[in-house]
């Protein structure tokens, strides 16, 4: 029973660069929550998608973009990187939209 | 926007004895709270949940109570054990026009010792 994948599992950038980070739900989900884990802190909503539209959006920048695709499976791009947006990025799959199962997350350095 | 504290940040405990980790959330509409464990470099895994219309819920050694009056509710380990030893983060649902979100507690670092 595979569960929610994400690729790739590390990856270094520099500043100004773009990001495309993919992830892959648990078979039968629809519904798609991408979030973003700053070392030390909670998991913060980016977005969430079901079927294939956007449903949601936490209060990221414009720089940070997503889509969801015929199969479920999700990108989240992130434009004009910063150190800032050095993290962890943690997708989630759900059914409908509460009970989600995160992926392994991303871990994005940027330098 | 809805908004969860957690308590404590650290606790440290005896193998065997009790925890009791405690969440407060401020938007009276949220309906559902899930429980994280995360151990170091690996994602948060769900251990349990429970919905609004549910005042506790038990599986083995772990139970949460929900009071929806003063908007708090509490994760229960018993008979800890030292693989116990994680972060564990609160999670409440903010509803919001045709999604619902999790908003995360700011986490407990349990440690369990042997």
């Amino acid at each position: 029973d595979a569960g929610v994948t994400q690729s790739p599992t590390h990856l270094i950038k520099t500043r100004g660069q773009h990001v495309t980070l993919r992830c892959s739900p648990i078979s039968g989900h629809k519904s798609v929550s991408w979030y973003q884990q700053v070392l030390g802190q909670g998991p913060q909503f980016i977005f969430q998608y079901y079927e294939k539209e956007e449903r949601g959006r936490g209060n990221f920048p414009d720089r940070f973009s997503a889509r969801q695709f015929p199969n479920y499976s999700s990108e989240l791009n992130v434009n004009a990187l910063l150190l800032g947006d050095s993290a962890l990025y943690l997708c989630a799959s759900s059914v409908l939209a509460d009970t989600q199962y995160f992926g392994p997350g991303t871990r994005l350095t940027v330098l | 926007g809805e908004n969860v504290e957690q308590h404590p940040s650290t606790l440290s405990v005896q193998e065997g004895d009790s925890a009791v980790i405690k969440c407060t959330y401020s938007d009276s509409a949220s309906n559902y709270f899930p429980w994280y464990k995360q151990e170091l470099g690996k994602r948060p895994q769900l251990i349990i949940d429970i919905r609004s219309n549910v005042g506790e819920k038990k599986d083995q050694r772990i139970a949460v109570t929900l009071n929806k009056t003063a908007k708090h509710f509490s994760l229960h380990i018993t008979e800890t054990q030292p693989e116990d030893s994680a972060v564990y983060f609160c999670a409440a649902t903010s509803p919001g026009t045709g999604f619902q979100k999790l908003v995360f507690g700011t986490g407990t670092r349990l440690l369990v010792s042997p």
